[in-house]
């Protein structure tokens, strides 16, 4: 399996505009996360899905940013409009599911936005 | 809910010397504790898990780590470090399944950030 995949790996963007990440999770896993990374607040989990369902989306700091998964294998992570805070790393992972307790969720190679 | 502290945010050891990173959790039952890590510019990848059993976890590129449930602590360790191990490293901290809310992500720390010299 290639892993997880994510788009684009870089996106530098203005003030205002929208942007769109994007994010290909492993076949067959029944989790996907998406996660910011910044060096203030480290890793800061967003939102997640279990079967394309949106189960908790308590992280996603405002109403600029919304995710969406219309099938098992894609998802995005919309933000606007971009503000210059909301430059940081954000990552994709996704997770089997099915056992008793969290799985080990494997990671995407995140995409860098920088917003000025 | 449960947390995650990592006391050392930098440490430098001699490439050959023996390394220790300090974790600690909280959570009220028994967690799902992991640690990853991230090399420059690249995503999380997984060292090692622990879910039961043995309480000490042998994981990928030489690292182990042991549940101490006495102290909260789960320490990864490695007796002697490469160059190539210069990274950041992460200890999460998961829940039982379906206990609500965000109990299917993980927690996790604020990372240490390891320095290799030569």
């Amino acid at each position: 399996d290639a892993g997880v995949i994510q788009s684009p790996r870089h996106e530098v963007t203005e003030m205002g505009q929208e942007v769109t990440l994007r994010c290909k999770p492993i076949s067959g896993h029944d989790y996907l996360f998406w996660y910011r990374q910044t060096m203030m607040r480290g890793l800061e989990l967003l939102i997640y899905f279990n079967n394309n369902v949106p189960i908790d989306d308590s992280g996603m700091p405002e109403d600029r940013f919304s995710a969406k998964m219309p099938n098992a294998s894609f998802s995005t992570l919309k933000i606007q409009p971009s503000e210059p805070r909301d430059s940081a790393v954000y990552f994709c992972a996704s997770s089997p599911g099915g056992g008793e307790g969290v799985d080990e969720q494997y990671f995407g190679p995140g995409t860098r936005l920088t917003v000025t | 809910a449960q947390s995650v502290t990592q006391p050392d945010i930098h440490i430098t050891v001699s490439e050959g010397a023996s390394l220790e990173l300090r974790c600690n959790y909280s959570y009220g039952a028994t967690p799902y504790l992991f640690w990853y890590v991230q090399s420059p510019g690249q995503g999380l990848q997984l060292l090692l898990k622990y879910f039961s059993g043995d309480t000490l976890v042998q994981g990928i590129k030489g690292f182990e780590a042991e549940f101490k449930r006495s102290q909260s602590s789960f320490n990864l360790r490695k007796p002697s470090v490469h160059w190539s191990d210069a990274a950041e490293y992460f200890c999460a901290v998961g829940a039982t399944r379906g206990t609500g809310g965000g109990a299917d992500g993980l927690t996790f720390g604020k990372g240490t950030h390891l320095i290799i010299q030569p």
